[in-house]
C-alpha cells in the first residue's frame, strides 16, 4: 500500500464547479505539500501545511492530522486550473518527501 | 536567475551511454533535491544535498546513478550505462534552510531523458 494515496486519479468538471481533491497518508508527517504540474510544464508548490487550513486566491488546503487526511479545494474552477495536482508528505522519522501519484484535473469551458 | 534551472531540457541517448544532467539551484538555497518522474508514475526521490553534509543517496535506484554538488551550488546527476528504464523526466528542486521538513521546495523545469 502506498504511503500517500490521492483520489480521484482523474477528474473532469465544468468551469465554475467547486473541486475537491483528497489525500490520505499512513505515516507520521512533519508537513504536507500540495503541488501543481501543468502539462509539459514544471512543478509549482501551492501549499505547505502542518495543521489547519490555508487559502490562496481560489485555492484552499485543509489538513486533519488525527485522521491523516488533507483536501485541496478549488472554488469557481477555470480551464487554466487544468493540471495534475500532487500531494506530498514530509515523513517525520527521516524527513523524506513521499509523493502521491497525482490527480489529473480537466476543467471544461 | 529567478528560479531553478536545469539543462539540457531534453536528452536522447543510446542504451549503454553515460549522461550528465545539470541543475542550477536558486542562489542562496542550501538544500538541493533530485527526483525522477517516469511516464505515468509519481515523483520518486533520488538524492538530497544539504550544505556541506554528506548527501542522502538512499533513493538512487542503482550504482549506475551518482550525483555531486560542487561548491554548494550547481549539481550534476550522472547516469552511467543508461538503460531504457532510465527514461523519465528528472526534476531538481532547491529550498532554504537546514530542516527540509519545513522548507518549501522550488522546482526546476526538468530534463526529459529518452534512452533508445
Amino acid at each position: 500500500k502506498n504511503e500517500v494515496e490521492q483520489s480521484p486519479q482523474n477528474l473532469t468538471a465544468q468551469e465554475g464547479e467547486f473541486i475537491t481533491i483528497n489525500c490520505s497518508y499512513s505515516v507520521g508527517i512533519s508537513a504536507l505539500h500540495w503541488l501543481q504540474q501543468h502539462p509539459g510544464g514544471g512543478i509549482v508548490s501551492l501549499f505547505m501545511l502542518s495543521s489547519g487550513k490555508k487559502k490562496h486566491g481560489r485555492l484552499i488546503a485543509t489538513i486533519n492530522i488525527q485522521e491523516k487526511h488533507s483536501s485541496l479545494h478549488i472554488t469557481a474552477s477555470h480551464p487554466r486550473d487544468s493540471a495534475v495536482y500532487i500531494c506530498a508528505v514530509g515523513r517525520d522519522r527521516d524527513d523524506k518527501i513521499i509523493f502521491g501519484k497525482g490527480t489529473r484535473l480537466h476543467i471544461l469551458p | 536567475g529567478a528560479g531553478v534551472s536545469q539543462s539540457p531540457s531534453n536528452k536522447v541517448t543510446e542504451k549503454g551511454k553515460d549522461v550528465e544532467l545539470r541543475c542550477d539551484p536558486i542562489s542562496g538555497h542550501t538544500a538541493l533535491y533530485w527526483y525522477r518522474q517516469s511516464l505515468g508514475q509519481g515523483l520518486e526521490f533520488l538524492i538530497y544535498f544539504q550544505g556541506n553534509s554528506a548527501p542522502d543517496k538512499s533513493g538512487l535506484p542503482s550504482d549506475r546513478f551518482s550525483a555531486e554538488r560542487t561548491g554548494g551550488s550547481v549539481s550534476t546527476l550522472t547516469i552511467q550505462r543508461t538503460q531504457q528504464e532510465d527514461s523519465a523526466v528528472y526534476l531538481c528542486a532547491s529550498s532554504w534552510g537546514y530542516q527540509r521538513r519545513y522548507n518549501e521546495q522550488f522546482f526546476g523545469p526538468g530534463t526529459r531523458l529518452t534512452v533508445l
